[in-house]
């Protein structure tokens, strides 16, 4: 089955300790992308990337980390977390050559900072 | 960069009316329009988009309108039933070509309840 995965779905965590979100997917898709969405401001993008070791900044990048190494996984890190990072966290990922490209979106990471 | 404005924030209507939820964008370059639903505690999931090069789509009980010289596209969904029920968000986005962009603004989304 087609799809993006996250991990973890839901995440409570302290002030400053390191997390890792994982995101995968299984459709070849060469961009991915991270958003946030908190209440009255709609999705805001945090990262995307158009291919394996090419990321670049959207919108909301700051306090925020990401790699792609593999064409499959985009993780997003936040070296140290603050509680204005409390989200729900959406991963994305598309076909990025020609045509006008649906974007798919994973389940979600509901992420708290105390 | 591109913003996107949506209105209203909040749309309440009966079952079997219709609703119209309306955005603005600001970057004339932005050519694909798509429209996200997102039941409550799933991820958005695209239920229609429209080109820069067509001004209406339409698909059963919802349809897109586009007017590029003014910027704004616009939603519409007839005989609205209580499964209509969602948030429902606009984006705009520059895509196409060789080179596709594909980054996607959201607008702010738009809180629809469908009342039986």
């Amino acid at each position: 089955e087609a799809q993006v995965t996250q991990n973890p779905r839901y995440l409570i965590t302290v002030t400053g300790k390191k997390l890792t979100v994982t995101c995968s997917q299984n459709m070849n898709h060469e961009y991915m992308s991270w958003y946030r969405q908190d209440p009255g401001l709609g999705l805001r993008q945090i990262y995307y990337s158009m291919n394996v070791e090419v990321t670049d900044k959207g919108d909301v990048p700051e306090g925020y980390k990401v790699s792609r190494k593999e064409k499959r996984n985009f993780p997003l890190i936040l070296e140290s977390p603050s509680p204005n990072q409390t989200s729900l966290y959406f991963c994305a990922s598309s076909l990025s050559k020609g045509g006008y490209n649906e974007q798919f979106f994973g389940p979600g990471t509901r992420l708290t900072v105390l | 960069g591109e913003n996107v404005e949506q209105h209203p924030s909040t749309l309440s209507v009966q079952e079997g009316d219709s609703a119209v939820i309306k955005c603005t964008y600001s970057d004339s370059a932005s050519n694909y329009f798509p429209w996200y639903k997102q039941e409550l505690g799933k991820r958005p999931q695209l239920i229609i988009d429209i080109r820069s090069n067509v001004g209406e789509k339409k698909d059963q009980r919802i349809a897109v309108t586009l007017n590029k010289t003014a910027k704004h596209f616009s939603l519409h969904i007839t005989e609205t039933q209580p499964e209509d029920s969602a948030v429902y968000f606009c984006a705009a986005s520059i895509q196409g070509g060789g080179t596709s962009y594909g980054k996607l603004t959201f607008g702010q989304g738009t809180i629809l309840t469908v009342h039986p």
